[in-house]
């Protein structure tokens, strides 16, 4: 079967810069990603990565190491609209979601 | 602009009664899929479908059904054998599937059910 590990809560100050981690077990792997959801939205794509090493797309990054079934979303100059929940995701048919990961940032 | 309606944005359900969620997508995707969110909780996926007249069990089916008549369309039925219903529900569907590209998932705004 498929799981994904991520952590459930952190915490982090306005414009520091935060990484939230992300294991995972798969039978075949095509890809890791990372979706943003503000309380009472829905959720929206960030990043993906189908290779080793990292994507970047403005503040936000995301790496991936197949060999250790490991990535992470990293955000820098945190902002306090950054404070949401972030899902990684393996992409199967369908797609597997991590529990997500809480995000506060604080003054 | 393309994208993913869900209707009504709040439904309030009666003991014993059944309701239907509404999905539409001009995305032009093949798979759709149902999720049910829980307060401060992840994504469990309900039904999917990736072609028309054809859809799979997810992981909480009981007490949901679904159907797939047209590429656009994949409505969530809530019955009265769901005990607990009250949740958010969120709809998607997904392209780009081709083998190493980018694959994503694109969301409806949801649906929020109560239970009156």
């Amino acid at each position: 079967g498929q799981s994904l590990e991520q952590p459930s809560e952190v915490t982090a100050v306005e414009g520091a810069i935060v990484q939230i981690n992300c294991t995972y077990q798969t039978s075949g792997f095509y890809g890791l990603s990372w979706y943003q959801q503000h309380d009472g939205g829905a959720p929206t794509f960030l990043s993906y990565n189908a290779l080793d090493g990292l994507e970047e797309t403005g503040r936000f990054s995301s790496f991936l190491s197949r060999s250790d079934s490991y990535g992470y979303l990293l955000l820098q100059e945190l902002q306090m609209k950054d404070s949401a929940s972030y899902f990684c995701a393996v992409r199967r048919t369908p797609l597997v979601f991590g529990k997500g990961t809480r995000l506060s940032v604080i003054a | 602009d393309g994208g993913i309606t869900q209707s009504p944005k709040y439904l309030f359900r009666k003991e014993g009664q059944n309701v239907t969620l509404s999905c539409e997508q001009n995305l032009n995707h093949d798979a759709m899929y149902w999720y049910r969110q829980d307060p401060g909780q992840g994504l469990r996926l309900i039904y999917y479908s990736q072609i028309v007249n054809d859809f799979q069990k997810g992981d909480i089916a009981e007490g949901y059904s679904v159907s797939r008549e047209k590429k656009e369309s994949f409505p969530l039925t809530v019955t009265s054998a769901q005990k607990n219903p009250t949740a958010f529900y969120l709809c998607a569907s997904t392209g780009g599937g081709l083998a190493g590209g980018i694959y994503i998932q694109y969301f409806g705004a949801g649906t929020r059910l109560s239970v009156l």
